[in-house]
């Protein structure tokens, strides 16, 4: 089965920083790859995500990159605000057909440090 | 008009004891799960309903048995409850079929076993 791997697990950057998170997935089917922040106490939210077929994708201060030969995906930060300190998730999916099976990453801890 | 709803958001039991969790979704999805996040914060699904119909069960001990009425609801029911059951359990949903896949997640049910 899918299997999702996340680093670093926590991350400390100084506002204004850019901050990096990386994941590699094992099943080469994935084909949806969503990122979710957590805030403290709340549920994890969608902020962005990409599909196989796309190898960037950017909105405002957030974007994600995918290598599908090496299997990897990354989130990018730039500019980051006390705000954005959340733990974060990056998941693998195949979509389409009966089964919708988000398999997450082990999660990132960010903290940004005013 | 909350899309993903789960009760109770707080739940203290002593070892031993049956309990309930229930969820229901508002957005017209056709596949829902249940998932469970650790003292660790990993997220790992324990079951996904498509249209009602089990699709994946992932080696959750047979105490916890799930229960879709209806597309819109996805109860899960954990018998003789054990001090290791004690975690925040969430609720999504998503639909398989279609443009996106975003999972929506309820605010999720701590559960502590004393």
């Amino acid at each position: 089965g899918e299997n999702v791997e996340q680093h670093p697990s926590t991350l400390s950057v100084q506002e204004g920083d850019s901050a990096v998170i990386k994941c590699t997935y094992s099943d080469s089917a994935s084909n949806y790859f969503p990122w979710y922040k957590q805030e403290l106490g709340k549920r994890p939210q969608l902020i962005i995500d990409i599909r196989s077929n796309v190898g960037e994708k950017k909105d405002q201060r957030i974007a994600v990159t995918l290598n599908k030969t090496a299997k990897h995906f990354s989130l990018h930060i730039t500019e980051t605000q006390p705000e954005d300190s959340a733990v974060y998730f990056c998941a693998a999916s195949i979509y389409g057909g009966a089964t919708n099976k988000l398999i997450f990453g082990t999660g990132t801890l960010l903290a940004v440090q005013p | 008009d909350t899309a993903v709803s789960q009760t109770p958001k707080y739940l203290v039991t002593q070892m031993g004891n049956d309990k309930s969790i229930k969820c229901e979704q508002n957005l017209g999805h056709d596949t829902m799960y249940w998932y469970k996040q650790d003292s660790k914060k990993f997220l790992k699904i324990m079951f996904s309903y498509n249209n009602k119909e089990l699709i994946i069960n992932e080696t959750v001990p047979n105490r916890f048995s799930p229960k879709s009425p209806d597309k819109a609801h996805l109860n899960l029911h954990i018998n003789s409850l054990e001090l290791g059951d004690s975690a925040v359990y969430f609720c999504a949903s998503s639909q398989v079929i279609g443009v996106g896949t975003e999972a929506f997640f309820g605010q999720g049910t701590r559960l502590t076993v004393v």
